[in-house]
């Protein structure tokens, strides 16, 4: 079946600093892969996202390729702000039995100090 | 544009009630998802639907049961609550190609 894996956090940086977030899939298709932000007391939105392989996916300076041969999707960001403060979780949608039911990591926190 | 609504977005409910979350969604997609989220898990899926009248089984469905009557609406109940059930609960929808999930806003359940 399909998993996503993600590192466990929490992650926890000063402002400015460079962010990595790993993700990697298991998937019997070709599944489309995205990053989605939740920030506190509030359901799960899109971030980014990426349909095929060598794909870029980038919103609001974060950015993601997705990596075939490696099956992977990190996220990063070059310089983070304080309002970055969320917990972020990779997902795969892939048609698995018919339909497209996505599939997503455990997610992970990210605090940013000033 | 509402997007994805999910009423009540608190309760608190006694061991042995039950009760009914609602999901709606005004974007005319054909699945429909419930998730719960509790600490260290992520997301856990419940039920889903893939379009009016159906239903499936996710993967924590136990003590839940799901009505898709309407395309638009997607109901959760929980015939008699536990604490177990404790959890903040979510409702998604998205359509039938590999677009992302539309989330509503959650409901947190408290059961004592």
């Amino acid at each position: 079946g399909n998993s996503v894996t993600q590192m466990e956090g929490p992650v926890t940086l000063s402002e400015e600093a460079f962010l990595t977030i790993n993700c990697t899939y298991t998937a019997t298709g070709y599944p489309s892969l995205f990053w989605y932000v939740q920030y506190p007391g509030e359901g799960l939105q899109l971030l980014l996202k990426a349909t095929k392989a060598d794909d870029k996916g980038s919103n609001k300076g974060f950015e993601a390729t997705y990596r075939k041969e490696t099956t992977s999707f990190h996220l990063e960001k070059g310089s983070v702000q304080v309002s970055d403060s969320a917990v972020y979780f990779c997902a795969l949608s892939d048609k698995s039995g018919g339909s497209y039911i996505p599939t997503f990591g455990r997610g992970t926190s990210l605090i940013v100090h000033p | 544009n509402a997007g994805v609504t999910q009423t009540p977005k608190f309760r608190v409910l006694k061991t042995g009630q039950s009760m009914t979350l609602l999901c709606a969604q005004d974007m005319n997609h054909e699945y429909m998802y419930w998730y719960r989220q509790d600490p260290g898990m992520g997301l856990r899926l419940i039920h889903y639907s893939v379009g009016e009248g159906t239903t499936a089984k996710g993967e924590v469905p136990d003590g839940y049961n799901v009505s898709r009557l309407k395309k638009q609406n997607f109901l959760l109940g929980l015939e008699s609550a536990a604490p177990s059930q404790t959890s903040v609960y979510f409702c998604a929808s998205s359509s039938t190609v590999p677009t992302e999930a539309f989330f509503g806003q959650g409901t947190r359940l408290t059961v004592v």
